[in-house]
């Protein structure tokens, strides 16, 4: 089957940084995404990984190694509107977007 | 700007009362999905239609249909609500090319509520 791993919930403080992680077992794999959502509201974009190594965009950044089956997201000087879920979703072999349940990120001041 | 629109934004249906659910874009993209998210699930994609050509996921229920009558358009039927149906319904597209599905954009979505 296919499976992808976050963790449920992490905290972290306002002004540091904290990395959500993400593996995953697909059949094939074509590319990851992550994506934050807000409570209430549709995903929106954060980066796309197809080959190892770390992307870096502003605040965030995504890495991926796919020898490991595996990605981060990290975001520095987390602020209070970080706070929501972020979802890994990977395209396996047959271009299909498998998606993970997301981590829901706290962030307290 | 360029965007995906879903209308309404909320819906209340009763029990057993066929809905409609709207979405259209300005985007052009070839590839439209609708997706069912429960609260703190994953997305879980109902169908996705790659041009004309319609992909229903082996696991949705029958009483889940779709159209898209146009490029810009697409809509998702209930045909007969249950309980269990409420939750918040996601419309995406994207530019579909022959490296891959692209990255999707997500219209503000549904929230279906089943009295």
């Amino acid at each position: 089957g296919q499976n992808i791993d976050q963790p449920t919930e992490m905290t972290a403080t306002e002004g540091a940084i904290v990395q959500i992680n993400c593996t995953y077992q697909t059949s094939g794999f074509n590319g990851l995404f992550w994506y934050q959502q807000h409570a209430g509201e549709a995903p929106t974009f954060l980066s796309y990984n197809v080959l190892d190594g770390l992307e870096e965009k502003g605040r965030f950044s995504s890495f991926l190694s796919r020898s490991k089956g595996y990605s981060y997201l990290l975001l520095k000087e987390l602020q209070m509107k970080d706070s929501a879920s972020y979802l890994c979703a990977v395209i396996d072999s047959n271009y299909q977007l498998i998606w993970g349940a997301g981590t829901k990120l706290i962030i307290k001041p | 700007d360029a965007m995906v629109i879903q209308n309404p934004r909320y819906q209340v249906t009763q029990f057993g009362k066929p809905v409609t659910l709207s979405c259209s874009q300005t985007l052009n993209h070839n590839v439209m999905y609708w997706y069912q998210q429960k609260s703190s699930q994953a997305p879980k994609l109902l169908f996705h239609y790659y041009d004309k050509d319609f992909n229903n996921e082996a696991d949705t229920p029958d009483n889940f249909q779709s159209r898209r009558p146009n490029t810009s358009f697409c809509f998702l039927d209930i045909r007969s609500p249950g309980l269990g149906d409420a939750a918040m319904y996601l419309c995406a597209t994207s530019r579909r090319t022959g490296t891959g599905p692209g990255e999707q954009y997500f219209g503000p979505g549904t929230r279906l509520t089943v009295t």
